[in-house]
């Protein structure tokens, strides 16, 4: 079942501008982690953040946490044309990932 | 983290007819999990494959339409069958590697 909301929907961005998306989700959590899909494939797994932890960078990702509203964003900056694909953000629970309804980011050059 | 294998990457299939798509892992994992992604939509959770055991169904699947095969810990088939314009969608198979999730690279399934 989806974990809960992301926003916005749909992002279109300048090639070299930043890309920022929210996702907010509804149990308690151990983890939170975020996935790309391009062209509707198969997902790869971007970067996970522990909920002790209220933020993290990998390269060009930056991602917080606020376990308190219950919501987490990702950061995409000096975005680049290969950048274009779906973001997912996903929640564990007995193994199991749920993940929110995604933001599409499209790049511009 | 594991490599997956998925077959066929898309099909289109005539309608009451059924389809299986395989996984194939390059390393041994306990649980496959199988993904169900409509046009423009989420990914929901098909059921959860364990070897030796029957595969447990989320809520609003049934083993009847989507049964699922696990004969070894490195293999895993999903059968959509008696097709319906409703099953258009991306199937995925996914297993879990430490804390995150590998996928696979998706069978883009058209019903017509």
């Amino acid at each position: 079942s989806q974990q809960g909301e992301e926003d916005p929907q749909a992002l279109s961005i300048q090639e070299g501008e930043n890309a920022t998306m929210n996702c907010s989700y509804k149990t308690s959590i151990n983890n939170l982690q975020w996935y790309r899909q391009n062209s509707g494939r198969g997902l790869v797994h971007l970067i996970l953040i522990r909920s002790n932890e209220r933020e993290k960078h990998s390269g060009r990702l930056r991602v917080t946490l606020d376990t308190s509203k219950k919501s987490s964003s990702l950061l995409i900056t000096a975005s680049r044309a290969a950048d274009t694909a779906s973001y997912f953000c996903a929640t564990v629970s007995d193994y199991k990932l749920s993940f929110g309804a995604g933001t599409t980011v499209t790049v511009r050059a | 983290s594991a490599v997956i294998s998925q077959k066929p990457s898309r099909d289109i299939c005539q309608r009451g007819t059924s389809l299986t798509i395989q996984c194939q892992v390059d390393s041994q994992v306990t649980m496959m999990f199988w993904y169900r992604q409509q046009p423009g939509q989420s990914l929901t959770l098909i059921a959860t494959a364990n070897q030796g055991s029957e595969a447990t169904y989320e809520s609003g699947f049934v083993i009847d339409k989507f049964p699922i095969s696990r004969p070894n810990l490195t293999f895993s088939t999903l059968t959509v069958s008696n097709m319906s314009p409703e099953d258009s969608s991306i199937y995925l198979c996914s297993v879990e590697g430490g804390e995150s999730y590998t996928f696979g690279s998706g069978t883009r399934l058209t019903v017509v």
